[in-house]
């Protein structure tokens, strides 16, 4: 089974500034990587898939990157409503195989 | 507009079965696979299984495989989930969520808490 690594667990930041988390994988999964955002109580919501295509909605300062096993998502200009915790998934194995999640928190 | 909605949390003694149900609206119900997803309190997501409105077939993680039923009922839009021998460890919140092709799942139920508790 392919394994998803997110780095870090948690990070505190500030309104405004620039922000990246890293997911890697145990294994090569080409581009087939999406990033959800999780706010408390709620369901995720999908921000990013084929690592680096913006979902439809989503604001233009989350943007991904990376190929194979390395991948990134960046938040270039935190805001207020980013504080929640973002997911990794792979979907190259078909088990859809989520990261243990990072959680962005206010500074 | 294209939502999932799921039915309301359950409370359930070691060794039942629960039910859980997804109506889908605002899109075509039988295009697009529907899968089941679980996340345990501060524990990430982790996908169970999935089934094909459109032609009634389904895969189950190896995990759940056996205790895992999906159905559909194609008349209602609405998927259903029969997870049965529940024991603590499957205290979680259920999520049925749409996949985009064999991609991302760009919709999601808004969850259906279960407990199991004796």
């Amino acid at each position: 089974d392919i394994r998803m690594t997110q780095s870090p667990s948690t990070l505190s930041a500030f309104v405004g500034d620039r922000v990246i988390i890293t997911c890697r994988a145990s294994q090569s999964i080409s581009r087939s990587l999406a990033w959800y955002q999780q706010k408390p109580g709620k369901a995720p919501t999908l921000l990013i898939y084929r690592a680096s295509t913006l979902e439809s909605g989503v604001p233009s300062r989350f943007s991904g990157g990376g190929s194979g096993t390395e991948f990134t998502l960046t938040i270039s200009s935190l805001q207020p409503d980013d504080f929640a915790i973002y997911f990794c998934q792979e979907y190259y194995s078909y088990s859809w195989t989520f990261g243990q999640g990072t959680k962005v928190e206010i500074k | 507009q294209v939502q999932l909605v799921q039915s309301g949390a359950e409370v359930k003694k070691p060794g039942a079965s629960v039910k859980i149900s997804c109506k889908a609206s605002g899109y075509d119900f039988s295009n697009y696979a529907i899968h089941w997803v679980r996340q345990a309190p501060g524990q990430r997501p982790e996908w169970m299984g999935w089934i094909n409105p459109g032609h009634d077939n389904t895969i189950y993680s190896k995990k759940f495989q056996g205790r895992l039923t999906f159905t559909r009922d194609t008349s209602a839009t609405t998927v259903y989930m029969d997870f049965s021998s529940l024991t603590s460890e499957d205290m979680a919140v259920y999520y049925c969520a749409r996949v985009r092709g064999s991609d991302s799942f760009d919709m999601w139920g808004q969850g259906t808490m279960v407990t199991v508790s004796s």
